[in-house]
């Protein structure tokens, strides 16, 4: 069955950078395209990111373009997201999910991530 | 605050039916497919309908949606009490190349 684990958050100074992992199993992760979407506490989701499968086209969110960059390694079915110059703006459970036809179909558990001196 | 406008919040009682409203404009819902989803308390969003009107395998006919022009509309039927979630409708915006999602809908069975 589809599975996407993702790993990498905690609490970061801000101004600092972390970098947020998603391993994928059970399908095959280099024909979808993937997605990060985040969630404030108490908030609505956020689409932040999408990386195209085979990574030829990468669009953001205006609140994290510029500071944060999606990448993916086929070879290791995983997915990435580098964040930069992190803000108190974004605290947030960041979740991984495929995306298929014109849906995010599958949702990894979330790895949340607070900005806090 | 999102293009996609939900009420905060709806309610009914158990076996009853409620609706769950995502107005949006031609621009966004009106060109595009919508996707709607259940997020229960403390876990992932899950995938409850797509292309508009469509099931996934393993969820009940007692969800269903549709769309007009602008809007787009989640009915659940059957009310359980295990239906108590947040629900969002969203689209994939295709010709900005973002995801949107609505505001978020919290049900309440009574």
């Amino acid at each position: 069955q589809v599975q996407l684990v993702e790993s990498g958050g905690g609490v970061v100074q801000p101004g600092r950078s972390l970098r947020l992992s998603c391993a994928a199993s059970g399908f095959t992760f280099s024909t979808y395209g993937m997605h990060w979407v985040r969630q404030a506490p108490g908030r609505r989701l956020e689409w932040v990111a999408v990386i195209w499968y085979d990574g030829s086209n990468k669009y953001y969110a205006d609140s994290v373009k510029g500071r944060f960059t999606i990448s993916r390694d086929n070879s290791k079915d995983t997915l990435y997201l580098q964040m930069d110059s992190l803000g108190a703006e974004d605290t947030a459970m960041y979740f991984c999910a495929r995306f298929a036809g014109n849906q995010w179909d599958s949702w990894g558990q979330g790895t949340l991530v607070t900005v806090s001196s | 605050q999102s293009v996609l406008t939900q009420p905060p919040s709806v309610s009914a009682a158990p076996g009853q039916k409620v609706t769950i409203s995502c107005s949006g404009s031609s621009s966004n819902i009106g060109n595009n497919y919508v996707s709607w989803y259940q997020q229960l308390p403390g876990t992932a969003p899950k995938l409850l309908i797509y292309d508009n009107n469509k099931r996934p395998s393993g969820i009940p006919d007692r969800f269903s949606g549709s769309k007009s022009a602008t809007s787009a509309t989640l009915g659940i039927t059957g009310l359980q009490t295990g239906d108590e979630a947040d629900y969002y409708c969203a689209i994939w915006d295709s010709s900005l190349n973002i995801g949107v999602f609505g505001g978020g809908t919290k049900l309440t069975v009574l």
